[in-house]
């Protein structure tokens, strides 16, 4: 089935300091969606991608669909500790519509 | 908008008894939601998918008669945890779609079950 994988699995960073993320897949993907997850709460959507090559931005966060449409890379400029948390990017399942396949997400805790 | 909302958010219950969550679209209709189950520090997985007025589809692995859902309206959907175990302990968290485009998911705050 398909799988998305992500790295680096976890990250401590300084705050101020700019991160980066991806998620690949072995199989290719029309959407690719970013979604942030904080302890005890559901994830919540930050970037949605459509199209291979789109770079889309959301304040400090930016995006990007892999042209070969199998990855997807999330940067974080000037982390701050309301940053931390575990971001997980997503697809939409082959023929499954909706059904999302998420990836093996990203914790990521910033330093003061 | 797009909000999605569920209570509760914390049950504890012993085993052997029902649990019942649901799961709200507050400022927007939904044929179709989805309920997933996350471990602690593991991502999430897909258990079902509940369709309004007809039944739900389960993921391979999920059993229909420990998880029963109902999706009675286009607002809500419940998950009933029958006869529940420790094991079945988890994060219960649905979702929903506006429709507008297709895999863009908004979730609820997501429901924590301790089952002693």
């Amino acid at each position: 089935g398909q799988q998305l994988n992500q790295s680096p699995q976890s990250m401590f960073i300084q705050e101020g300091e700019d991160v980066s993320m991806n998620c690949t897949s072995s199989s290719i993907f029309n959407t690719w969606l970013w979604y942030k997850q904080e302890p005890g709460e559901g994830p919540v959507l930050l970037i949605a991608l459509y199209k291979a090559g789109e770079l889309t931005s959301n304040g400090r966060l930016t995006a990007q669909f892999g042209i070969t449409r199998k990855d997807s890379f999330l940067n974080i400029s000037a982390s701050i500790p309301s940053d931390v948390g575990i971001y997980f990017c997503a697809g939409p399942r082959a023929g499954g519509g909706n059904k999302l396949t998420f990836g093996t997400g990203t914790q990521l805790k910033v330093e003061l | 908008g797009a909000v999605v909302s569920q209570h509760p958010s914390r049950v504890i219950c012993k085993s052997g008894t029902s649990v019942k969550i649901e799961c709200r679209s507050l400022d927007f209709q939904a044929t179709t939601m989805f309920w997933y189950r996350q471990f602690p520090k593991q991502s999430l997985m897909l258990m079902a998918t509940s369709n309004e007025g007809s039944k739900a589809t389960y993921e391979q692995g999920v059993e229909k008669d420990k998880f029963l859902i109902n999706h009675a309206s286009l607002t809500l959907s419940t998950l009933t945890v029958t006869s529940a175990h420790p094991e079945d302990s988890s994060f219960y968290i649905c979702s929903a779609t506006t429709g507008d485009h297709t895999g863009e998911l908004f979730f609820g705050e997501g429901s924590r079950l301790t089952v002693l």
